[in-house]
């Protein structure tokens, strides 16, 4: 079993709807949540970190994190064609540690 | 600010002959990070970097790998001999120190290095 799963998509939405992309992990250890996204032939970009549970809101995106259920999610509101791209879920249980990723879903938002 | 830079961005060789991957970490980074995607799969730690001493190696695949920094600057990761399962996207990333106050909650990403063996 993979300490994180995510769903791979793809995911194919219309401008301006609400994009909801999730991961689930197994390792409890875990304590440094983050979410990448990756642009075609580039390296991943940091969008969002949350430490432990909560919620955490910057602009258009949303992270949240249930450490009860081991489950994370990425909402982003009025989605845009630039937000086309591979979101990855990351995770670590140090500040200093190695990430471990999800597969990564693929984004489509059509005009 | 520049950032992570990794060269070549592309390599295609042939099974059983070496290639050496370099990265160029941000200025002032201690810590350095190889990842690794291998075709349909996530990205895969291999090791990490602090200066020029390695913290961990656990993602190493086997001794055909060898990752080295000089000096606590840039990295190189070489491939001898390299083999068809080792063809993927190499990543490097690096942050700052640690300092307790400061926390490297995410890392920054070069663009990667796309290796083909065939």
């Amino acid at each position: 079993q993979k300490e994180v799963e995510q769903d791979p998509g793809p995911l194919s939405v219309p401008e301006g709807a609400i994009v909801s992309l999730n991961c689930t992990y197994s390792n409890s250890a875990f304590q440094y949540f983050m979410w990448y996204r990756q642009y075609s032939r580039k390296g991943p970009e940091l969008l969002m970190y949350t430490y432990s549970s909560g919620n955490k809101e910057d602009g258009r995106f949303t992270a949240q994190v249930d450490k009860s259920s081991k489950y994370i999610s990425l909402f982003i509101r009025d989605s845009q064609p630039s937000d086309s791209a591979t979101y990855l879920c990351a995770m670590k249980a140090m500040s200093y540690g190695k990430l471990t990723f999800g597969q990564g879903t693929i984004l489509t938002v059509h005009p | 600010e520049a950032g992570v830079t990794q060269f070549p961005s592309h390599s295609v060789i042939e099974k059983g002959q070496t290639v050496t991957l370099r990265c160029d970490p941000i200025s002032g980074h201690d810590n350095l990070y190889w990842y690794r995607r291998v075709m349909g799969k996530e990205i895969k730690f291999l090791l990490h970097f602090v200066k020029e001493s390695k913290q961990d190696e656990s993602g190493m695949p086997n001794n055909r790998f060898l990752a080295e920094r000089t000096g606590g600057t840039y990295s190189t990761l070489k491939v001898q001999p390299a083999e068809l399962e080792d063809s993927g996207v190499y990543f490097c990333a690096s942050s700052q120190e640690d300092t307790g106050r400061v926390h490297n909650y995410g890392y920054t990403f070069g663009s990667g290095t796309r290796l083909t063996v065939v």
